[in-house]
């Protein structure tokens, strides 16, 4: 089945510095990738649409210039946590559709990022 | 708003019996419901996806269904095993291609 990587699988910054979290579909092509974070014991918040060469499309309260995504080619998109503060602490993880199809998700392992 | 809510934080269930976990949602007319598996520490892995006209999807022990007038999937696990402990998710899809997700239910198959 289709495989998406994550880079780093976990990381733990100082408070207001800046962190790069890389997700990777390493078998096929996307389009379009989709950025979670989670909570602990909490579900998967949508933070934003990555999309390959365009603008990402984010969520309702998700402050884009503080998540910056960047989707420079078609396997890979990289979200970073800049000035990063102790509320920043979750699990981040990405998603990819293989074939640009909508229909069916594959995650990546997820990035455990803790601010201290 | 939209709320996708899943039945109570955590379901136990002996080994063996049908495991029957709920999703419901309001402020949403989905074309497509999706659910998935997550263990702890990882992404979540993809099941089943159910189309709006389809009203049951198989997928060797699991069964869903999906009922658009009830705005209700039920996920069902038969012969449970202890392996299918886990957190099972709803999502549905949202208008711009992407998948919003329930709350979670967390599942314990009892040996």
């Amino acid at each position: 089945g289709a495989v998406v990587s994550q880079h780093p699988s976990w990381v733990i910054c100082k408070s207001g510095t800046s962190v790069k979290i890389e997700c990777r579909s390493l078998d096929f092509q996307a389009t379009t990738m989709f950025w979670y974070r989670q909570f602990p014991k909490q579900s998967l918040m949508l933070m934003a649409t990555s999309n390959e060469g365009s603008k990402a499309t984010y969520e309702q309260g998700v402050e884009k210039d503080k998540f910056l995504i960047n989707h420079a080619s078609l396997t890979l998109s990289t979200l970073t946590v800049t000035s990063a503060h102790p509320e920043d602490s979750s699990f981040y993880i990405c998603s990819a559709p293989p074939g640009g199809s909508i229909y069916e998700q594959y995650f990546g392992p997820g990035t455990r990022l803790t601010v201290t | 708003s939209q709320k996708i809510e899943q039945n109570s934080e955590a379901l136990n269930i002996q080994e063996g019996k049908t495991a029957t976990l709920t999703c419901n949602y309001t402020n949403y007319s989905p074309a497509y419901l999706q659910w998935y598996r997550q263990d702890p520490g990882r992404g979540p892995v993809f099941l089943l996806l159910i189309r709006e006209n389809e009203k049951e999807k198989r997928k060797e022990r699991l069964k869903v269904t999906f009922d658009t007038t009830l705005k209700q999937s039920l996920f069902h696990i038969t012969a449970s095993q202890p392996a299918d402990s886990a957190t099972y998710l709803c999502a549905l899809e949202g208008t711009g291609n992407q998948f919003y997700f329930g709350t979670g239910t967390s599942l314990t198959v009892i040996p």
